[in-house]
């Protein structure tokens, strides 16, 4: 079973939709992170949250906007995305500070049109 | 930041025999280095991971090796099965000095297990 769960699974959207992706957590983890998958390459970090606040930024254009309302709720939303923009999106969780295991959720397809 | 290499791009073994992926990373301050197993369509999978404090971790068929003077690591699979098929990637802190951190990945392997 997945501990992390994404939805939604799969979405949709044109380039000039506002859509919201998803992340929820109840291992008592205080560090949540988004990764960008595209296909046959490896996950790729976007944004890093540490105790509700967000510490890493990896230069991610500002059509997509994270959101971290609780220490068990990660959200990120989408705005005028771009046909590249089409992938595979994953959220993890790990414990707390330092370099923990992180455990990924199933991800949500996104495909813009 | 760190930069993970790894290999082989693809990997095809008989089911039964053994499987080594390597990978090296270039930031001699990286203390872990996890490893994920990723099915067709799947979540990444943590299969086994190791701290730079421990030269050797196993768990039934699948170990990890570390080199900290070389900067590479190693994955194991031993009798390798039908399910073991599925790309393997490798991972290190993205920055080093703690913190919450990311992680980055190697390129990724793909194992074939042949009947």
């Amino acid at each position: 079973d997945t501990e992390v769960t994404q939805t939604p699974k799969h979405l949709v959207m044109g380039m000039t939709n506002k859509k919201s992706l998803k992340c929820e957590q109840h291992m008592g983890h205080r560090a949540m992170y988004w990764y960008k998958q595209k296909a046959k390459k490896p996950p790729e970090l976007m944004f890093v949250y540490s105790y509700e606040k967000l510490s890493i930024n990896e230069s991610v254009p500002s059509r997509f906007s994270p959101e971290c309302p609780n220490s068990s709720l990660l959200n990120l939303h989408l705005h005028a995305l771009q046909p590249e923009d089409s992938a595979l999106y994953l959220c993890a969780s790990s414990p707390r500070f330092g370099t923990q295991p992180q455990h990924f959720g199933d991800g949500t397809r996104l495909s813009i049109l | 930041g760190e930069n993970v290499e790894q290999h082989p791009s693809t990997l095809s073994v008989q089911e039964g025999d053994s499987a080594v992926i390597k990978c090296t990373y270039s930031d001699s301050a990286s203390n872990y280095f996890p490893w994920y197993k990723q099915e067709l369509g799947k979540r990444p999978q943590l299969i086994i991971d190791i701290r730079s404090n421990v030269g050797e971790k196993k768990d039934q068929r699948i170990a990890v090796t570390l080199n900290k003077t070389a900067k590479h690591f190693s994955l194991h699979i031993t009798e390798t099965q039908p399910e073991d098929s599925a790309v393997y990637f490798c991972a290190a802190p993205k920055r080093s000095g703690g913190g919450a951190d990311g992680l980055t990945f190697g390129k990724g392997t793909h194992l074939i297990i042949q009947p």
